[in-house]
């Protein structure tokens, strides 16, 4: 009963390829992020979507483009991938968009850009 | 702007012992503090949080930790680790004039049989 849920959990894959990472959350949120953390753990945001509207594009490529086909869904698609873009990404939810609210992650999906 | 600053990136603590993790923050209006937990090859949850009121906040698994304004800190402790805390320790600021809240470096805290 995964509050929430990515797919792949792990994606190896050869540069200038194009893939997609699935999020769904069931805990009814209004709010969804994507993060990227890098080798060395750094945690960094980079889009956050309230009720399928975009509020948050932290300055990230636009090979990256993120899909909110409804509240429960936030898919991440990244285009022509680059060996930087090896990475654990985490998707994230949290009832609405205050800053005082949790924020609960998925179990997170390591790319590897060979 | 905000920021967040954890000035250790590992802990060694032997098992039982008592163990302290520090946070400074930085931020121009009043602050949201956090913590969030990742076990190893696990996405982050929350231990605790302060939004207002008692300046200790207590969470789980036996963790507190304590805001101080005039330091600008929130130092998370724990007065006995046990193996089971090994993980990376993330704390985290925000506001109430953001969508975001913004990550530390992290901390791994690493127990020692």
């Amino acid at each position: 009963d995964t509050a929430v849920s990515q797919t792949p959990k792990y994606l190896v894959t050869q540069m200038g390829n194009d893939k997609s990472i699935k999020c769904e959350q069931n805990l009814g949120h209004d709010t969804m992020y994507w993060y990227k953390q890098d080798s060395k753990k750094f945690l960094k945001i980079m889009f956050s979507y309230n009720n399928k509207e975009l509020i948050i594009n932290e300055t990230v490529p636009n090979r990256f483009s993120p899909k909110s086909p409804d509240k429960a869904h936030l898919n991440l698609h990244i285009n022509s991938l680059e060996l930087g873009d090896s990475a654990v990404y985490f998707c994230a939810s949290s009832h609405n968009r205050v800053g005082t609210d949790t924020q609960y992650f998925g179990p997170g999906t390591r790319l590897t850009v060979l | 702007a905000q920021s967040v600053t954890q000035l250790d990136s590992q802990v060694p603590v032997f098992e039982e012992a008592p163990v302290e993790l520090r946070c400074n923050y930085s931020s121009s209006v009043s602050v949201y503090l956090f913590w969030y937990v990742q076990y190893p090859n696990q996405g982050l949850q929350l231990l605790l949080k302060y939004l207002s009121g008692s300046t200790l906040v207590k969470g789980i698994n036996g963790f507190e930790a304590e805001f101080n304004k005039s330091q600008t800190s929130f130092h998370l402790r724990k007065p006995s680790v046990h193996i089971s805390d090994t993980a990376e320790y993330f704390c985290a600021v925000s506001s109430n004039r953001d969508d975001k809240i913004i990550f530390g470096k992290g901390t791994r805290l690493h127990i020692l049989p």
